[in-house]
């Protein structure tokens, strides 16, 4: 099947410009994860989506955001960009079933540059 | 979620085992040992994950102490494609607050060489 596809692969923005990123999960997956990953800081959790529900966030500015919709899909935003927000963002999806979660597959990253 | 404290790099020959260890002294009794591994500028790939049971799966063995207060990931026999980075996550499995939250270390650089 399907894994997790994240849109686009590669993106350059300018400073001050705002972004969106999307991540379709696997099928049947209903949990949607995001992370950052940059050479200083490694990989750090942004935030956590279950049913179109924000149910876990990190510790990142209120410029970034995301949401989920009602296929599971989701984005992420970054407002007002930032040269330090460039960096890999990742998606993750896990399937839950009932109250256990399992184990979490990522997609390939989007890679953003800001200049 | 607990802390994990892992060496910065090892290095292992082509065909040999390969184990990776991982401490976690602080591990709660429903806390779960998740690794990871990352290939260069690709997502993590899930490996392996047990509670206090040893578990093996087609890519890996996980041996977790009595104890639980350390871990060890094996790779029976590595390869050059095992080359990366390899994160060992202490997790709560289900409810609580940590859900769909993995907190990753510095993980440990593995490379295989011929």
């Amino acid at each position: 099947k399907a894994g997790v596809t994240q849109t686009p692969r590669y993106l350059i923005k300018t400073r001050g410009q705002q972004v969106t990123l999307s991540c379709s999960p696997i099928s049947g997956h209903r949990s949607v994860s995001w992370y950052q990953q940059t050479p200083g800081q490694g990989l750090q959790f942004l935030f956590e989506y279950f049913s179109e529900t924000q149910r876990n966030k990190g510790n990142f500015p209120g410029r970034f955001s995301g949401r989920q919709f009602s296929n599971s899909r989701s984005e992420m935003n970054v407002s007002t960009l930032e040269l330090g927000d460039s960096a890999l963002y990742l998606c993750a999806s896990s399937k839950l079933t009932g109250t256990a979660n399992t184990e979490a597959f990522f997609g390939q990253g989007t890679r953003l540059t800001v200049v | 979620d607990a802390k994990t404290t892992q060496p910065t790099s090892m290095d292992c020959a082509e065909g040999r085992a390969a184990n990776l260890p991982c401490n976690h002294s602080t591990i709660s009794g429903n806390e779960y040992v998740y690794w990871y591994r990352q290939i260069h500028s690709q997502g993590p790939q899930y490996i392996i994950h047990g509670l206090k049971n040893n578990e093996t799966n087609e890519m890996a063995s996980l041996i977790i102490t009595e104890d639980r207060k350390s871990s060890t990931l094996i790779l029976p026999h590595a390869t050059l494609r095992d080359t990366a980075v390899y994160y060992c996550i202490v997790r709560v499995e289900a409810g609580g607050t940590s859900y769909g939250k993995l907190t990753f270390g510095q993980g440990t650089i593995l490379t295989v060489h011929p």
